[in-house]
């Protein structure tokens, strides 16, 4: 059974640019989560998805920032204008209901 | 406000000691508490967690923490550290009243084992 696959794995981007990062879930997770990590930080919760809904954006900036878990394929952290603030490695996290979070290796954004 | 930290940044212990990794919490309402290790470049692998029950809580790799609620911890300890503990460690936590998944993390403390 893989686990959360995420990719990119690393990704530069400039100023002003759009950033968008995937996640697919280990098979039979309907539960999908992201954090962020800043330099010298714990992870920070952004938001927490199922199929074709958001149950809590409470971490989310009001602003640039989305995420979607369609019925189909994986689910996608979407960054708009980036700034050089946005740079940290964004894990995406699944479970099988209410169980365990299973993480996956993280997307590195660099923002120059 | 509910809350969790971690004492200590950087802990060096020699191999062959005793591993103690603090984390303490704030909170109302009643916790559900995890350690979780991160190796360079890496996701995070759960080591542990306390939900309800024994509050003495064994994991892998030879952890376990101990669950005191008139403390408000969960310290992470190992007997004996091999250079394989060399990583970073978080302690998170989310509670009954927030949404599963939801979870606080420490800023984490990173170990280093020495020969």
């Amino acid at each position: 059974n893989a686990g959360v696959m995420q990719n990119p794995r690393h990704l530069v981007r400039r100023r002003g640019q759009e950033a968008r990062l995937r996640c697919s879930p280990m098979k039979g997770h309907s539960h999908v989560y992201w954090y962020r990590q800043l330099p010298e930080e714990g992870l920070k919760f952004m938001v927490y998805l199922q199929k074709e809904n958001i149950i809590d954006e409470s971490g989310m900036p009001k602003e640039r920032f989305s995420a979607e878990f369609p019925k189909e394929g994986p689910s996608i952290l979407r960054i708009q204008q980036v700034v050089r603030g946005d740079s940290a490695a964004y894990f995406c996290a699944s479970s099988p209901d209410e169980g365990e979070l299973f993480f996956g290796e993280g997307s590195r954004l660099t923002v120059l | 406000a509910q809350s969790v930290t971690q004492l200590g940044s950087h802990v060096s212990v020699s191999e062959g000691a005793l591993v103690l990794l603090r984390c303490n919490y704030s909170s109302s309402v009643p916790p559900y508490l995890f350690w979780y290790v991160q190796y360079p470049n890496q996701g995070l692998q759960l080591l542990l967690k306390y939900t309800t029950g024994a509050t003495l809580v064994k994991g892998i790799n030879g952890f376990e923490a101990e669950f005191k609620k008139s403390e408000t911890s969960f310290h992470l300890t190992k007997p004996s550290a091999h250079m394989s503990d060399a990583a970073e460690y978080f302690c998170a936590v989310t509670f009954t009243t927030d949404s599963w998944g939801k979870f606080q993390f420490g800023a984490g403390t990173q170990v280093v084992v020495t020969p």
